[in-house]
């Protein structure tokens, strides 16, 4: 079955960077794209961008260009979402999920069980 | 700038009632319209995509209708389960992909 992983909590300081990982099993990694996007304490959901895992193609919110690398490893079928640059406003759920095609951020039909950051002194 | 306006915020119902949501978009999104549900401390799950496609292995009382700009998601007879925030997204040329702010279905 589908499954996307996302790797631990993390607790950063203003101005650090955050990586965060997004294994893939159960499909060919390569046949869909990744998106990853955030989820603020008691807010809704916000798109940051999304990858090809077959091309490598990426597409970023405007909002997040210049501090936001979205990169896979199709060898061991993993996503990864760097943030730069961390402010408490990136304080937040971040989670990967997988493209029902394979490009683009719509429809989203698996999803991982989320990550949270949170950036504080 | 496309945005999507949800409503009711918050949906008082019980169990076995019929539910309405809603979902406006600021200018057409064609059909390109998805629903998701979300439940507390979970991630968001794929309901409807395209207006009216169910995703894989959701249940038939769960349907979607609309064009353009006006979007309804329907739960026929409700399930203590739906109880949850539901969210649609839309897909268009700029933003790509943005959210509703989402409705709370809270039980009555």
């Amino acid at each position: 079955q589908v499954q996307l992983v996302q790797s631990g909590p993390e607790v950063k300081k203003p101005g650090a960077s955050v990586k965060v990982s997004c294994k893939a099993s159960g499909y060919s990694f390569t046949r869909h794209c990744i998106s990853w996007l955030r989820q603020a304490p008691g807010q809704g959901l916000e798109w940051m961008g999304w990858i090809s895992a077959n091309n490598g193609n990426s597409d970023y919110a405007q909002k997040f260009q210049g501090r936001v690398t979205m990169t896979t490893d199709t060898s061991t079928s993993t996503a990864y979402m760097e943030l730069r640059s961390l402010t408490s406003d990136d304080t937040a759920v971040y989670y990967c999920a997988r493209g029902l095609y394979n490009s683009g951020s719509y429809p989203l039909d698996y999803w991982a069980q989320g990550s949270l950051v949170i950036v504080s002194s | 700038e496309i945005v999507l306006t949800q409503s009711p915020a918050t949906l008082s119902l019980s169990p076995g009632e019929r539910a309405t949501l809603s979902c406006r978009a600021s200018q057409s999104v064609s059909s390109y319209l998805a629903w998701y549900q979300q439940k507390p401390g979970q991630a968001p799950r794929l309901l409807i995509y395209d207006t009216s496609n169910r995703a894989t292995g959701i249940p038939a009382r769960f349907s979607g209708s609309g064009s353009g700009t006006d979007f309804t998601l329907t739960i026929s007879s409700l399930e203590p389960e739906d109880f949850a925030v539901y969210y649609c997204q839309q897909r268009s040329n700029w933003p790509p992909y943005s959210f509703g702010q989402g409705t709370k279905l809270e039980s009555k």
